[in-house]
C-alpha cells in the first residue's frame, strides 16, 4: 500500500501569512493527488484534485502543486478561516490512501 | 445538489456487525463510484473501501474480510457492514460520493464500539 507523509504534523501561523503543506508518497503516483480542508465536527472539503486543480468555489489563495512522490499545498494571505486540518489523499493505487494530516493553528 | 447522509446504530458491542446506511438526496446514486472513509477521534481519515453502483467494490485490505458494501437503486442508498467489531471500529464512518476527488460527504456518524 502506497503511504502519505505530511509534513509538518502541525503550525501555526498568523493571518496574512503564506504557508506550504508538503505531502510525500512511498511510491510514484504521478498526479493522483487531492488535498482536503477538515474543521471540527464537519466532513472534509476538497479543495484540490489532480495535484494542482483548484476545486470550484475554493478561493484562489489555495494551490497545489507536484507531482511523481512530492506534493505541495499552499496557502497565501492565511484568512481566520483557513485554520483547520490538512488532508492529501492518493487516488493512483487502491487501497487509497490518506495522509495523517496537517493541523494550521493560529499564533 | 446531492446530499448525503449516514445512519444506523451509534453503540454497538464488541463482535457484533455494524451496519450503516448513507441515504442520497437530489440525485440517482446510479452511475457514480461511492466511497466509504471512517476517522476515530482525534485521528486521521481512512479509506475503508468504494462500490460502483453496478455492484464493483474494492476494500482496504486491513479490513477486507469484514467489510462489505453494497448498493440498493430502487432506495436510492448505500450500505456497509463491518463484522467482527472491536474498540478499534469506533469511528465517525462517512459515505462521500466519487471514486477519487470526493466532492460531496455525508455529515459522518459516529459509531462507538464498547462492552
Amino acid at each position: 500500500a502506497i503511504q502519505l507523509t505530511q509534513s509538518p504534523s502541525s503550525l501555526s501561523a498568523s493571518v496574512g501569512d503564506r504557508v506550504t503543506i508538503t505531502c510525500r508518497a512511498s511510491q510514484g503516483i504521478s498526479s493522483a493527488l487531492a488535498w482536503y480542508q477538515q474543521t471540527p465536527g464537519k466532513a472534509p472539503k476538497l479543495l484540490i484534485y489532480d495535484a494542482s486543480t483548484l476545486e470550484s468555489g475554493v478561493p484562489s489563495r489555495f494551490s497545489g502543486s507536484g507531482s511523481g512522490t512530492d506534493f505541495t499545498l499552499t496557502l497565501s494571505g492565511l484568512q481566520p478561516e483557513d485554520f483547520a486540518t490538512y488532508y492529501c489523499q492518493q487516488f493512483n493505487t487502491y487501497p487509497y490512501s490518506f495522509g495523517q494530516g496537517t493541523k494550521l493553528e493560529i499564533k | 445538489q446531492v446530499q448525503l447522509q449516514e445512519s444506523g446504530p451509534g453503540l454497538l458491542k464488541p463482535s457484533e456487525t455494524l451496519s450503516l446506511t448513507c441515504s442520497v438526496s437530489g440525485d440517482s446514486i446510479s452511475g457514480y463510484y461511492w466511497t466509504w472513509i471512517r476517522q476515530p477521534a482525534g485521528k486521521g481519515l481512512e479509506w475503508i473501501g468504494n462500490i460502483y453502483t453496478s455492484g464493483r467494490t474494492r476494500y482496504n485490505p486491513s479490513l477486507k474480510s469484514r467489510v462489505t458494501m453494497s448498493a440498493d437503486t430502487s432506495k436510492n442508498q448505500l450500505s456497509l457492514k463491518v463484522t467482527s467489531l472491536t474498540a478499534a471500529d469506533t469511528a465517525v464512518y462517512y459515505c462521500a460520493r466519487g471514486d477519487w476527488a470526493l466532492k460531496s460527504w455525508g455529515q459522518g456518524r459516529l459509531v462507538t464500539v464498547s462492552s
